[in-house]
Order: C-alpha cells, then structure tokens, then sequence
C-alpha cells in the first residue's frame, strides 16, 4: 500500500466553475478526514467520515462545498460556483480506529487556485 | 474556544545547539497533543504525541497541563531536522478531528 493518494495534485480554475477531488484511504481505514490549509496557516479541519457516515462537518464547510464517502472507500469533495478565497492545499487524511491509538494518515494533497 | 498557539514562524538554530519549538493551546477538558512534521516536498507526518511518552528522532515533548503547554525539545539539532513542525490538538470525545497551530520552521544550520 502507497499510503493516502489524492487526485488531482494540481487544479487552477475560474471563478464560478465547480471542482471536484478525490481522495483514496489507506485499504482498511474507517475514517477519513478532510483539512484545508491556506498559506502560512496549519491545516483547519473541514469534515470527517467514519465508513460512509458523514460525522461532523465544521462551521468553515459553507454549502458550495458537499463531501461524499458512498462505499466507505474512497471519497470526494466537490466545491460549486469556486471563490477566489477557496484557493488553498486540501489535505485527505484517513485512520483506522479500534485497534489502539488513532493516528491519521496524510494524503500529498490538492492545491486549489481559484483565478 | 480551542486553539493551538505556536508563537513562532521560525526558529533558527546552528547544528549542534539545543533546540525548543513552543506550543501553547486552550482547550476545557483534557485534550490530546501531538506533533507533526513535515519535511520539504514530503507530506505531513505524525512525530510524537503526548500519551505515548516516547522519544522520537531526539524529541521530546511533555503535556504541562498547568502551563496548557506541549513544547518540543531536542537537545541537539541535526540539519536533518529541518522542517515545518505543527502542533495538534484532539479532544477527548472521540471525532478524532486534529486543531492544528500555524507551525514553526526550523532550519538547523551548518
């Protein structure tokens, strides 16, 4: 197993249009976590998915932004009508609770400019 | 209201010499710290957390719950512990969800 994969690694895009990105877990993780991180600033915590249960969603996820996760596999999270104050690193990370300490593993990431 | 503070956007330290990258949060309740690193052109990677106690690469880190403080410690710096480091914080009810300070760059020099 390669770790986390996320696709794409790079998406520039004009105001407006919708993007979409994919994350693909660690084989066997059963949660999924997705950050942002914006420059010069750690990663902020956007949502997260236990199998296919979307769990908790933070106040910084706005309703252009919906995450899936249909099979407990792989998830994707699709930003609509992009804003240039979207433009950021959008970090995947999965882990797999139940068998001791938690500990998340971080995707390479997809870096968003919104022109 | 949670948050991770790390007063530091870079420290800068000669190979060889002590090195201390602070980390302060608020949190009611009892929290679960951690250190991430990450080194140029590799993703973010866990280093140490506060429960296991251990030693990582030379580091060290101790949870001071009457000071909210989770510093790093090494003793000393190798060059190739140049990196963004971020401290973490996860509550205790269980969602997992990492809040993360704005990370500190070490560069270890020559």
């Amino acid at each position: 197993d390669t770790g986390v994969s996320q696709d794409p690694r790079h998406k520039i895009t004009k105001r407006g249009q919708n993007v979409t990105f994919r994350c693909d877990p660690i084989s066997e993780h059963n949660r999924l976590y997705w950050y942002r991180q914006t420059l010069g600033q750690g990663p902020e915590f956007l949502t997260y998915f236990q199998n296919e249960a979307q769990l908790e969603k933070s106040r910084l996820l706005s309703d252009r932004f919906s995450a899936e996760r249909p099979k407990g596999s792989f998830s994707t999270l699709e930003i609509q009508r992009t804003e240039q104050g979207d433009s950021a690193m959008y970090l995947c990370a999965s882990s797999k609770i139940g068998t001791g300490q938690e500990t998340q593993y971080f995707g390479p990431g997809t870096r968003l400019l919104v022109l | 209201a949670q948050r991770v503070t790390q007063p530091e956007k870079l420290l800068s330290v000669f190979k060889g010499a002590p090195v201390e990258l602070k980390c302060n949060y608020s949190y009611s309740g009892s929290p679960e710290l951690f250190w991430y690193v990450q080194y140029s052109r590799q993703r973010l990677q866990l280093l140490l957390r506060h429960i296991s106690r251990e030693s990582i690469k030379g580091f060290t880190a101790d949870l001071n719950k009457g000071e909210t403080s989770f510093h790093l410690k090494k003793p000393f710096a190798q060059e190739e512990d140049s990196a963004m480091y971020y401290c973490a914080l996860s509550g205790r009810s269980n969602t997992g969800k990492l809040i993360f300070g704005q990370g500190t760059t070490l560069q270890v020099k020559p």
